[in-house]
């Protein structure tokens, strides 16, 4: 089974500045690794994900991710923060062949960011 | 096209009493997944359904606890005698037949309380 270390549980930022929220899993031969969003109260909403290719993902809100195969890593990016992105912020992975819905999360990380 | 539905969205139950928790997946999606989250904690896979078969159901506690997936009608997580450390969020996620490169959407959630 895969476990996921989020390495910060809370992070406060002041806006504009950039943040860098950090994860890393347990090896395995392949994986698939996400980053979701969850505001108070809410479902999750996927962020971005890394299935193959590029090691560098693109996600919405113009977070970003890169994959570090040697590091086991999934950090999550952004250059510029805004108060609307305060959130918990879950990393999340499966294994490669398995299901998209059968995922082992972080303890999340709360992202806080102030005026 | 509307998302993956849960209801209710709060659910009070005195310790003993059964709860019910109701999923419909998204339109055209057959795999459900339902996960729990505890207080300060991510989110733990609990469950993983088709319709009419439970696929991977090792992260369901032994007693107490059942899903079902009927033909026809939503994903049912069924909680006999609550106990308060059944307090949680519960979180219903849906995928389509097909897996290739993609990802599960999640409902709202339902936040179970037991008094």
């Amino acid at each position: 089974a895969q476990s996921v270390t989020q390495l910060d549980s809370q992070v406060p930022v002041f806006e504009e500045a950039p943040v860098e929220l950090r994860c890393n899993y347990s090896s395995s031969v392949s994986v698939y690794l996400f980053w979701y969003v969850q505001y108070p109260n809410q479902g999750l909403q996927l962020l971005l994900k890394y299935l193959s290719g590029s090691t560098l993902v693109k996600g919405i809100n113009g977070f970003e991710a890169e994959f570090n195969k040697s590091q086991t890593s999934f950090h999550l990016r952004k250059p510029s923060v805004h108060i609307s992105d305060t959130a918990e912020y879950f990393c999340a992975v499966t294994e490669g062949g398995s299901t998209l819905g059968r995922l082992y999360f972080g303890r999340g990380t709360q992202l806080t960011v102030w005026p | 096209n509307a998302g993956v539905m849960q209801n209710p969205r709060h659910l009070v139950r005195r310790r003993g009493q059964e709860a019910r928790l109701r999923c419909s997946p998204m339109k055209g999606h057959s795999h459900v997944y339902w996960y729990r989250q505890l207080p300060e904690e991510g989110l733990k896979f609990m469950v993983y359904l088709q319709k009419e078969n439970i696929i991977d159901e090792s992260g369901m506690p032994k007693e107490r606890f059942s899903a079902e997936f009927p033909k026809e009608g939503p994903s049912i997580l069924r909680i006999q005698q609550v106990v308060r450390g059944d307090s949680a969020a519960y979180f219903c996620a849906s995928s389509p037949p097909s897996q290739a490169n993609t990802e599960a959407f999640f409902g709202q959630g339902t936040r179970l309380t037991v008094v």
